[in-house]
């Protein structure tokens, strides 16, 4: 098993360009997320699918935009890069979904410079 | 509202001495709580976790966390570490019924030898 798995790992985009961040997970999981990790915050939800055919905002999703395509996969969009979303981006899943006991396994992070 | 508070973000400990990583954290109901670390350049892999039942909880790589109803707090230790516990560390509570996760700051863990 490969796990969670993310492309691409590193990118550098110019203020206003687009681009999509892959999310594959082979654990026939339910639940499926994308977090952003910037200096001294932690880890921030950005959106969530607990379970194929539905996502949901989290805490900071303004700039972008997500599909589960399928069980598996699970993508973020950048429609219109800006400097404030210079991150490191990881995407993790989870078995249930919608489930506090739930583990999230991660994937090993997209890092995501925008300038 | 729901917070996890990691007061220390740096700690510097020397290889073979005994590690506390504090969390502190804010929930209405019973808390389940997460321990997680990230190697440099890694994803983040679960340590350990409580839901209930006995509140000292053992965990992958010798470390284990006591949580503390009384105090809101669910601390991670170790007896002794190791130069490879060098890492970022994670606490986080479970939030509601969706699944998501809360995260603390994170604490960075330096060894020195």
């Amino acid at each position: 098993n490969a796990g969670v798995t993310q492309t691409p790992k590193f990118q550098v985009l110019k203020t206003g360009q687009s681009m999509t961040l892959q999310c594959a997970q082979d654990m026939n999981h339910n639940s499926m997320y994308w977090y952003r990790q910037d200096p001294g915050m932690g880890l921030r939800l950005i959106y969530y699918s607990a379970s194929e055919g539905t996502t949901d905002k989290g805490e900071v999703p303004n700039g972008y935009n997500v599909s589960r395509l399928n069980k598996r996969e699970f993508s973020l969009r950048l429609e219109s890069a800006a400097p404030s979303q210079t991150s490191v981006y990881f995407c993790a899943s989870s078995e249930h979904g919608r489930v506090r006991t739930d583990t999230q396994y991660f994937g090993p992070g997209t890092r995501l410079t925008v300038l | 509202a729901q917070s996890v508070t990691q007061p220390d973000i740096h700690i510097t400990v020397s290889e073979g001495a005994s590690l506390e990583l504090r969390c502190n954290y804010s929930y209405g109901a019973t808390p389940y709580l997460f321990w997680y670390v990230q190697s440099p350049g890694q994803g983040l892999q679960l340590l350990l976790k409580y839901f209930s039942g006995d509140t000292l909880v053992q965990g992958i790589k010798g470390f284990e966390a006591e949580f503390k109803r009384s105090q809101s707090s669910f601390n991670l230790r170790k007896p002794s570490v190791h130069w490879s516990d060098a890492a970022e560390y994670f606490c986080a509570v479970g939030a509601s019924n969706t699944g998501k996760l809360i995260f603390g700051q994170g604490t960075t863990l330096q060894v020195k030898p």
